[in-house]
């Protein structure tokens, strides 16, 4: 079956340190692959994706993300973190064929100390 | 602005109380879906449309209608709600496919239900 793993739940930041949420993928073909963020009380915002090409995607706010097939992994990364970043990030793929479906993630809550 | 816009952005019933959160879209998206988001879960799923006419169960369809009777409205309607469908509710939308290249889902800001 289509998954999408975060393994981590919480994840804490000093302000200004670098930081990278984790994501796995498990499809029977390379999906599609999205990171999202939600600010509290907020929608979904689509900080970058990967359809295909070079594996590493830049994105909105700075955030950027490397495409590991030999991994299965599709990691979000920032150089220096900033308060605003506290929000909940989500991995997200799509299959061709798959329907209008994304496979979500369980999330990742990122709070930032100052 | 385009947009995804839901309502009511909070309600809270009681059980077997019929009732409909709106959806609508500005963009003449041709695809829309409905995801519900719960702690530890993430957002699944729940019905999706290709089309004007045409939708689809997703992973969590139990309990809840849907219809697509113009292109730019989706009402998720949950005729006879239950405590366990209190959760975080997101309509989405995109011009093709989810896994199509460069279609992104665009997602309304939420609707927070509580059946008590």
């Amino acid at each position: 079956a289509q998954s999408v793993t975060q393994p981590d739940i919480h994840i804490t930041v000093s302000e200004g340190a670098s930081l990278e949420l984790r994501c796995n993928y498990s499809y029977g073909a390379t999906p599609y692959l999205f990171w999202y963020v939600q600010s509290p009380g907020q929608g979904l915002q689509l900080l970058l994706k990967y359809f295909s090409g070079d594996t590493l995607v830049q994105g909105i706010k700075g955030f950027e993300a490397e495409f590991k097939r030999s991994q299965s992994s599709f990691n979000l990364r920032k150089p220096s973190v900033h308060w605003s970043d506290a929000a909940e990030y989500f991995c997200a793929g799509a299959l061709t064929g798959g329907g209008n479906k994304l496979t979500f993630g369980t999330g990742t809550q990122l709070k930032v100390e100052l | 602005e385009a947009q995804v816009t839901q309502n009511p952005r909070y309600l809270i019933t009681v059980t077997g109380k019929k009732l409909t959160v709106t959806c609508s879209q500005n963009m003449n998206h041709e695809y829309m879906s409905w995801y519900r988001q719960d702690p530890g879960l993430g957002l699944r799923q729940i019905y999706y449309s290709m089309n004007v006419e045409v939708t689809d169960k997703g992973d969590v369809p139990e309990g809840y209608k849907v219809s697509r009777k113009e292109k730019r409205n989706f009402p998720l309607i949950l005729e006879s709600p239950s405590p366990n469908q209190t959760s975080l509710y997101f309509c989405a939308s995109s011009l093709g496919l989810a896994g199509v290249s460069n279609n992104e889902q665009f997602f309304g800001p939420g609707t927070r239900l509580t059946v008590l």
